[in-house]
C-alpha cells in the first residue's frame, strides 16, 4: 500500500516568511509524529500527534513552530518567521497506535532552506 | 532519559565481506531498539526491531541484529555486504509507554565492490 507522503520535496524560501509543511500518513495509522533532521542536531523529535488527543508538542523548538491534524489524517508543520537555523530535512512518520511494540513508518521528507 | 550511540561515524567495508554497525544505548527500563536505513535523498527506512524475547532479531535486506542487555548494545550485521547497502544507518531506542524515538547521530556505510 501507500507510504507515508510529504509535500513539498523541497522548498526555499526567505529568512521571515512562514511555510507549511504538507504530511499524509499511512491510511489507517492513528499516530502521527514530526522529526527534524539537520547536520548539527542529529534526529530530533518535534511533535506528537494521537487520534483525537492533544497534541504532545514538548519537541518543538520555539513558537514559530506549530502543527495541526485535520480529521485524523492530514497535517501540516508551519513555520513562522523563518531563520537560517530552521533549514534542515523535516521528517514525518506514522504509526498504527503510537505506544507500545509498534513501528513509525517515514516520509520522505521536506528538505527546507532559509536563504 | 534515554539515548543512543553509534560510536563509528563511517564505516568501511568490502563487497561480500561482514558487515557491522555498532549501537549502545541507555534507558530507565526496557528498550525498544530499531535500526533505520536513510539513502540519499530519501526518507528512514525500517529494517528491524527488538521488543521482546529472542535476542536475535532478523529484518529485511539480510540484516539482523543482537540485543545484549548485559552490554546495552544492539548491533547490526550483515554477513555478506554489497555495495547497494551503501547507505546512512540510524539506531534508535524508545521506552514502554512512550512514543518518541531517540536516535544516534548515524553511521555511513561505504561497501567498495
Amino acid at each position: 500500500g501507500a507510504g507515508v507522503s510529504q509535500s513539498p520535496s523541497n522548498k526555499v524560501t526567505e529568512k521571515g516568511k512562514d511555510v507549511e509543511l504538507r504530511c499524509d500518513p499511512i491510511s489507517g495509522h492513528t499516530a502521527l509524529y514530526w522529526y527534524r533532521q539537520s547536520l548539527g542536531q542529529g534526529l530530533e523529535f518535534l511533535i506528537y500527534f494521537q487520534g483525537n488527543s492533544a497534541p504532545d508538542k514538548s519537541g518543538l523548538p520555539s513558537d514559530r513552530f506549530s502543527a495541526e491534524r485535520t480529521g485524523g489524517s492530514v497535517s501540516t508543520l508551519t513555520i513562522q518567521r523563518t531563520q537560517q537555523e530552521d533549514s534542515a530535512v523535516y521528517l514525518c512518520a506514522s504509526s498504527s497506535a503510537g505506544t507500545g511494540t509498534d513501528t513509525q513508518y517515514f516520509g520522505p521528507g521536506t528538505r527546507l532552506t532559509v536563504l | 532519559a534515554q539515548s543512543v550511540a553509534q560510536p563509528e561515524d563511517q564505516v568501511n567495508v568490502a563487497e561480500g565481506n561482514p558487515l557491522t554497525v555498532k549501537c549502545t544505548y541507555s534507558v530507565s527500563g526496557n528498550p525498544y531498539l530499531f535500526w533505520y536505513v536513510q539513502y540519499p535523498n530519501r526518507g528512514l527506512q525500517f529494517l528491524l526491531k527488538y521488543i521482546t524475547g529472542d535476542n536475535l532479531v532478523k529484518g529485511s535486506y539480510g540484516f539482523e541484529a543482537e540485543f545484549n542487555k548485559s552490554q546495552t548494545s544492539f548491533h547490526l550485521k550483515k554477513p555478506s555486504a554489497l555495495v547497494s547497502d551503501s547507505a546512512l544507518y540510524f539506531c534508535a531506542v524508545r521506552v514502554p509507554n512512550d512514543y518518541k524515538l531517540s536516535f544516534g547521530a548515524g553511521t555511513t556505510v561505504t561497501v567498495r565492490a
